[in-house]
């Protein structure tokens, strides 16, 4: 089955900064690459996704990168801000109604 | 979109108990999928619930310990069976929603905060 790792576990940079997480996953049938960030006591909330038919995807301030042949993909969140500070987690999966399996979850502290 | 609830929204529990967890979206949906938090980990699936048909558990997750109803396709209760305070997690249920453009997207419910003592 299906496997992500992530990387960095913990991250912390200067308010302005950018911030780079990066995941690698196994299987290679997964086509969707969903990025989340969990507030304190919040559910996950989708920040940016990307399908395997695109090698880059950004939205404002945040850009998600896709290498299908090595299976990585990574966030790229710049110029952050003491409210990007959450608990950030990739995830992988196939869409159409297939589970999505998540990466462990990077802490991004941003210091002011 | 999809907009899901939980019930109840935390619970304390006695071990031994069990506690069944109630979710419902507001649309028709295939799939639903349950998911447990552990305090400071990630989200790992214990089982995708069908409607008509027994869930699919994931390795680690068994029926007895976690039976799954899935009556229709708007509801689906989750029950945690003789709780341990290992059992102390939030519990998440999650359904694939559309958002147009054939493109798809992962909605979560509030969760549920178990803790077992």
């Amino acid at each position: 089955g299906e496997n992500v790792e992530q990387h960095p576990s913990t991250l912390s940079v200067q308010e302005g900064d950018s911030a780079v997480i990066k995941c690698t996953y196994s299987d290679s049938a997964s086509n969707y690459f969903p990025w989340y960030k969990q507030e304190l006591g919040k559910r996950p909330q989708l920040i940016i996704d990307i399908r395997s038919n695109v090698g880059e995807k950004k939205d404002q301030r945040i850009a998600v990168t896709l290498n299908k042949t090595a299976k990585h993909f990574s966030l790229h969140i710049t110029e952050t801000q003491p409210e990007d500070s959450a608990v950030y987690f990739c995830a992988a999966s196939i869409t159409g109604g297939f589970k999505t399996i998540f990466g462990a979850g990077t802490r991004l502290f941003v210091k002011a | 979109s999809a907009v899901i609830s939980q019930k109840p929204s935390r619970d304390i529990c006695q071990r031994g108990t069990s506690l069944t967890i109630q979710c419902q979206v507001d649309s028709q949906v295939t799939m639903m999928f349950w998911y447990r938090q552990q305090p400071g980990q990630s989200l790992t699936l214990i089982a995708t619930a069908n409607q008509g048909s027994e869930a699919t558990y994931e390795s680690g997750f068994v029926i007895d310990k976690f039976p799954i109803s899935r009556p229709n396709l708007t509801f689906s209760t989750l029950t945690v069976s003789n709780m341990s305070p290992e059992d102390s997690s939030i519990y998440l249920c999650s359904v694939e929603g559309g958002k147009g453009q054939g493109e798809y997207e992962q909605y979560f419910g509030p969760g549920t905060r178990l803790t077992v003592t």
